[in-house]
């Protein structure tokens, strides 16, 4: 069974702090890797993607992977309050399912004035 | 919501009886995926389409059955609804597919 695991929190940080989001995936042949904001009793909002060992930023948002690791996390910069939500990690199943993405359970994040 | 629409948002449904939801879609995506979300186990794939009657089962298909007989519609049928069924159901599309899934408003189903 593959698996996408996080830690489920609650993360509690202040505002303007930075908060890291983890993320490791069992399945070593995945290629695609997506980070998800999930407001309650709202549907999952693409906030990151990343293919591609390193770094990528997007304004406060900056995904890391090491598929050595197995590893991809997630860093906010500058957190808000606004930014309090759960945080879904997504990898795509290789040679599996036609373009299944397998979802960890989510971090849920706080961010506290 | 990337031009996607559920339909219904929410039902209330007895046991035993057929329910069917619906996603359509404006973007012309050629994958569309039904999830169902629970506390505890996240995200979990239904049935996914890979185009028009192009279909096939995902984690969690027992009981579910799917439709596609265009490209902007995949409906979703619970053929004898359960308890156990009573959850969100989240439609997503993509465009390839190992790229990023953009996903429907849901709909909150209830079983009674």
């Amino acid at each position: 069974q593959k698996e996408v695991e996080q830690n489920s929190g609650p993360l509690s940080v202040p505002e303007g702090a930075i908060a890291s989001l983890n993320c490791t995936y069992s399945d070593r042949g995945s290629q695609s890797f997506f980070w998800y904001r999930q407001y309650s009793g709202k549907s999952p909002e693409l906030i990151m993607f990343i293919y591609s060992n390193g770094d990528k930023e997007d304004g406060r948002f900056t995904a890391q992977l090491n598929k050595a690791s197995q590893y991809v996390s997630l860093l906010i910069r500058d957190s808000q309050p606004s930014d309090s939500a759960t945080y879904l990690c997504a990898v795509n199943e290789y040679g599996g399912s036609q373009g299944n993405l397998i979802f960890g359970k989510g971090t849920k994040l706080s961010v506290k004035p | 919501d990337a031009g996607i629409t559920q339909s219904p948002r929410h039902k209330v449904t007895e046991t035993g009886t057929p329910v069917t939801l619906r996603c359509h879609q404006t973007e012309n995506h050629r994958y569309m995926y039904w999830y169902r979300q629970d506390p505890g186990h996240g995200l979990r794939l239904i049935h996914y389409s890979y185009g028009v009657k192009d279909t096939d089962k995902g984690e969690v298909s027992d009981g579910y059955s799917v439709s596609r007989s265009k490209t902007e519609d995949f409906l979703l049928t619970l053929e004898s609804a359960t308890s156990s069924q009573t959850s969100v159901y989240f439609c997503a599309i993509s465009v390839k597919e190992d790229t990023e899934a953009f996903f429907g408003q849901g709909t909150r189903l209830t079983v009674v």
